[in-house]
């Protein structure tokens, strides 16, 4: 298995743009998670699903932020419009089982927001 | 709300002595606590855990410990050498339903 896939690696864009991030898990997780790591704040969970359907979204910063899960191999993390406080390195990681199990992650991308 | 508090945020050693780095949660309920290595421009990466039925699990050089009294454990790794640099995370599960982390430490052993 390649691991926990993530596009792009490195994005930026201007303020106000819309911004996709994309992330497929490993074949047979059943739990993904989006995480926001910055220097100040971090590795913030923003989001998790289990089975597709997304269990806890308290840590997603606003409504410019959202995030689907379509299928077991593919979720989007999308910011509309962005902002440059919105610029650190977005996780995805998955994990089988439960909650209480090793959570593989993705490379991460790198999102600049000018 | 629950968290966890990970100590120190920096820790900087000598090659071949031990590193010990302290995490303490709030919620009495959590029951899994994984420590993850990130190294420089790279993912986080699950070192060691523990459960919370064991006190204390060892990998080689790396151990970790675990109070659930008092609600803290700690990781240890001896013997360090340069490639131990790092920041170095705790984690916890919080309400049974979520994965807490701690802020990190900045690991460096000085050759």
């Amino acid at each position: 298995d390649a691991g926990v896939i993530q596009s792009p690696r490195h994005e930026v864009t201007e303020m106000g743009q819309e911004v996709t991030l994309r992330c497929k898990p490993i074949s047979g997780h059943d739990y993904l998670f989006w995480y926001r790591q910055t220097m100040m704040r971090g590795l913030e969970l923003l989001i998790y699903f289990n089975n597709n359907v997304p269990i806890d979204d308290s840590g997603m910063p606003e409504d410019r932020f959202s995030a689907k899960m379509p299928n077991a191999s593919f979720s989007t993390l999308k910011i509309q419009p962005s902002e440059p406080r919105d610029s650190a390195v977005y996780f995805c990681a998955s994990s089988s089982g439960v909650v209480n199990n090793e959570q593989f992650f993705g490379p991460g991308t790198r999102l600049t927001v000018l | 709300g629950e968290n966890v508090e990970q100590h120190p945020s920096t820790l900087s050693v000598q090659e071949g002595d031990s590193a010990v780095i302290k995490c303490t949660y709030s919620d009495s309920a959590s029951n899994y606590f994984p420590w993850y290595k990130q190294e420089l421009g790279k993912r986080p990466q699950l070192i060691i855990d523990i459960r919370s039925n064991v006190g204390e699990k060892k990998d080689q050089r790396i151990a970790v410990t675990l109070n659930k009294t008092a609600k803290h454990f700690s990781l240890h790794i001896t013997e360090t050498q340069p490639e131990d640099s790092a920041v170095y995370f705790c984690a916890a599960t919080i309400n049974n339903n979520d994965m807490r982390f701690g802020a990190g430490t900045r690991l460096t052993v000085k050759p």
